[in-house]
C-alpha cells in the first residue's frame, strides 16, 4: 500500500534562515512519481514539482531544491533563504504507476516565517 | 482566468440536506479529480473521470455522494442527506492528457454541516 509521511507537523523559523522540510513514502511500485504542493492561507493548492521514479537527480529552482533518495524511500525539499511568502502548508503527495489516479498526500507540514 | 474553478466556494447546510457543488476544469484537460480534505490533512482522493466516464471511486465514497461530468467538461459532486462528518473542503484538480502526472486544483468549496 502507498503511504506518505510528513513527521513535521509545525515548523517555524527567521526570515533568511534555510528550512528542510521531510517526506518519507512507501510503495511497492517501482514506478511511481512524487510531489511538492503549497497550499497558502488562501487554501488552493499550488503545484511545485514532480519527480518520476526513475529520475534520482536533485532539482533546483530558484531557492527551492529537493533531494530525491530512493535507498531511503525520501524526497525531501529545502527552501534557501526563507521568507514570509514562503509561509503555508506544503505536502508531499506520492501516486505510485501511471495508470493509478489515486494520489496519496502526506498530512502536510505548517512552515512559518517569521519576519 | 483560465484556472480551475469551484462553485460555491463556501456552504452551510443543515444535517440531513443535500449540497451539490460544482467545478469547472482547465479547458483543455480531459482528466478531472475531487477530494476531499479535512482540518490538518492532507486531500483523500475521492473519485476520478477521464473525459465524461468516471473511471475511479474511493472507498471513501460512500452510497451518499455521487459525482457526474456529463459532457466531459464541468463537474458536479452531491452529497445527500449530509451528515456533520461531511464537514470538509472539497477540491476539484483537472490535468491534461498529455500531462496527467500534473494536477491542478481550484482553491475548493468549504462544506459546514451544523
Amino acid at each position: 500500500a502507498q503511504k506518505v509521511t510528513q513527521a513535521q507537523t509545525e515548523i517555524s523559523v527567521v526570515e533568511k534562515e534555510d528550512v528542510t522540510l521531510d517526506c518519507v513514502y512507501e510503495t511497492r511500485d517501482t514506478t511511481y512519481y512524487l510531489f511538492w504542493y503549497k497550499q497558502p492561507p488562501s487554501g488552493e493548492l499550488v503545484f511545485l514539482i514532480r519527480r518520476n521514479s526513475f529520475d534520482e537527480q536533485n532539482e533546483i529552482s530558484g531557492r527551492y531544491s529537493w533531494n530525491f533518495q530512493k535507498s531511503t524511500s525520501s524526497f525531501n525539499f529545502t527552501i534557501t533563504a526563507s521568507q514570509v511568502v514562503d509561509s503555508a502548508v506544503y505536502f508531499c503527495a506520492l501516486r505510485d504507476s501511471p495508470y493509478n489516479n489515486d494520489m496519496r498526500f502526506g498530512a502536510g507540514t505548517r512552515l512559518t516565517v517569521k519576519p | 482566468d483560465t484556472g480551475v474553478s469551484q462553485d460555491p466556494r463556501h456552504k452551510i447546510t443543515k444535517r440531513g440536506q443535500n449540497v451539490t457543488f460544482r467545478c469547472d476544469p482547465i479547458s483543455e484537460h480531459n482528466r478531472l479529480y475531487w477530494y476531499r480534505q479535512t482540518l490538518g490533512q492532507g486531500p483523500e482522493f475521492l473519485t476520478y473521470f477521464q473525459n465524461e466516464a468516471q473511471l475511479e471511486k474511493s472507498r471513501l465514497l460512500s452510497d451518499r455522494f455521487s459525482a457526474e461530468r456529463p459532457k466531459g467538461s464541468f463537474s458536479t459532486l452531491e452529497i445527500q442527506r449530509t451528515e456533520q462528518g461531511d464537514s470538509a473542503m472539497y477540491l476539484c484538480a483537472s490535468s491534461s492528457r498529455t500531462s496527467h502526472n500534473e494536477q491542478f486544483f481550484g482553491p475548493g468549496t468549504r462544506l459546514t454541516v451544523l
